[in-house]
């Protein structure tokens, strides 16, 4: 199994206050991913990034900022937050040794059940 | 835009039937990646089959097989003889692929929950 580790794994906090959920990889892939789950919509992607310092808007992003400052840590910040927020999280890691025009296999980790009061 | 529609929200059999997960897809991207994951009750993501879009042979793996169909945009998935195990819920997803601006990004179905009843 890849190392992937979600922490917290469970989070209740407070509409208008701000949460940082971390993903940390023990695998030294270049390219991470922040999910969200929500019912009926499967995952949607957040934000991800693409080597450190480096990373992109998903689907979803609105509300939501990231920061890779290590290859190992991928943080998701929610700056102040909702509702519309409570979902459970999932970081991904996929590996890089591919030419460009493949894709790697994404392996999750075991995700963050964040609620939002 | 990409999509991946799985149509079927829940389904329910008893054990030792087999059972096909339906996956239809849409991109314009002539090389992509499709995949499936399985969410069992326990909540993680596991990880189940690659397929790129060069290639159309099917595939098993025990008791799974997957049938690729380029011509119908369809990707889906039939469990032989179900087991109480396989209660999960399945989720098809499609990628583009690496290359200039594309960074492998997953576009999930709504997902398929799978109940097998003893």
């Amino acid at each position: 199994d890849a190392g992937i580790t979600q922490s917290p794994r469970h989070k209740v906090t407070e509409t208008g206050t701000p949460v940082t959920l971390r993903c940390h990889q023990t695998e030294n892939h270049r390219y991470m991913y922040w999910y969200r789950q929500d019912p009926g919509h499967g995952l949607r992607l957040i934000h991800y990034s693409y080597g450190v310092k480096d990373t992109d808007k998903g689907e979803v992003s609105d509300g939501y900022s990231v920061s890779r400052s290590k290859t190992e840590d991928f943080l998701l910040t929610l700056e102040s937050a909702t509702s519309s927020q409570t979902s459970v999280y999932f970081c991904a890691i996929s590996e890089s040794r591919v030419t460009a025009g493949a894709s790697d296999t994404q392996y999750f980790g075991p995700g963050t059940r964040l609620t939002v009061l | 835009a990409q999509k991946v529609t799985q149509a079927q929200t829940e389904i329910s059999v008893v054990e030792k039937e087999d059972v096909t997960l339906d996956c239809v897809y849409e991109t314009r991207d002539t090389t992509y990646y499709l995949f499936w994951y399985k969410q069992p009750p326990s909540g993680e993501l596991v990880f189940l089959i690659r397929r790129n879009s060069f290639d159309e042979q099917n595939e098993i793996s025990g008791r799974y097989s997957w049938n690729f169909q380029k011509s119908t945009s369809s990707f889906n998935f039939t469990i032989t003889a179900s087991q109480v195990v396989d209660s999960a819920v399945y989720f098809c997803a499609l990628s583009e692929a690496k290359g200039g601006t594309s960074y492998g990004k997953l576009t999930f179905g709504q997902g398929t929950i799978l109940t097998v009843h003893p």
